[in-house]
């Protein structure tokens, strides 16, 4: 089974704070995602990795920045933390995604982050 | 700004009824579809996904697919009260490099 381990279940920061969620998957995947998933917005990509040490912008990066040093780990850096960024973070993985054909993301357990 | 939609219910049915998910997208480029089930508390977990045009089944589940239409649905035969969740729609945007997400329809099944 795919699995996909997100370093905290649960973390609380303050205003300012520059936080660090911490993604590994043990798949070999080429592909890794961060989603944050808020009441009311659903799932919004923030940034997205194809390959180590590339990352691209997804529909909502500001106040983010990632990093994948290594294919099996992909870090969301929020470099000042707000409380707008109070919200569910999900990361997940895939084999590079074939159009017309499937290769389904894969999930962690999700990090719900609170900034105070 | 892609987007796909779905109604966010709640549908509600009754156990051993036919639940029908609907899901429209805009891109008319996209080529492959995925649904998701999430139980509350939980991540999404894939149900199924499809990307020619028509029906596939596997099990009590029934994904169908009209690109004219721009149109993706989720049938589930039988619904058990474990059926009872949230599902997501989502679409592989053109560039083929991410899956957008709608919303979600949360789902209740009464016994």
């Amino acid at each position: 089974d795919v699995k996909v381990t997100q370093s905290s279940r649960y973390l609380v920061k303050r205003t300012g704070e520059k936080v660090f969620l911490e993604c590994v998957q043990d798949m070999d995947h080429e592909n890794m995602f961060w989603y944050r998933q808020d009441p009311g917005l659903g799932l919004r990509l923030i940034y997205f990795s194809y390959d180590v040490k590339m990352k691209e912008k997804g529909d909502i990066p500001e106040g983010y920045s990632v990093s994948r040093e290594k294919k099996e780990r992909f870090s969301l850096i929020l470099e000042s933390a707000s409380t707008n960024q109070t919200s569910m973070y999900l990361c997940a993985s895939s084999f590079p995604i074939v159009p017309g054909q499937g290769s389904p993301l894969h999930f962690g357990n999700g990090t719900r982050l609170t900034v105070t | 700004q892609k987007e796909v939609e779905q109604n966010s219910g709640p549908l509600s049915v009754p156990e051993g009824a036919i639940a029908s998910l609907n899901c429209t997208y805009s891109d008319r480029g996209s080529q492959s579809f995925f649904w998701y089930r999430q139980y509350s508390g939980k991540s999404p977990e894939l149900i199924m996904f499809i990307y020619s045009n028509g029906d596939k089944e596997d099990g009590r589940f029934t994904a169908q697919l009209n690109k004219a239409s721009q149109y993706v649905s989720l049938l589930i035969r039988d619904s058990q009260p474990s059926d009872s969740a949230t599902y997501l729609c989502a679409v592989l945007n053109q560039a083929g490099t991410a899956l957008i997400f709608g919303k979600g329809t949360t789902l209740s099944v009464s016994s």
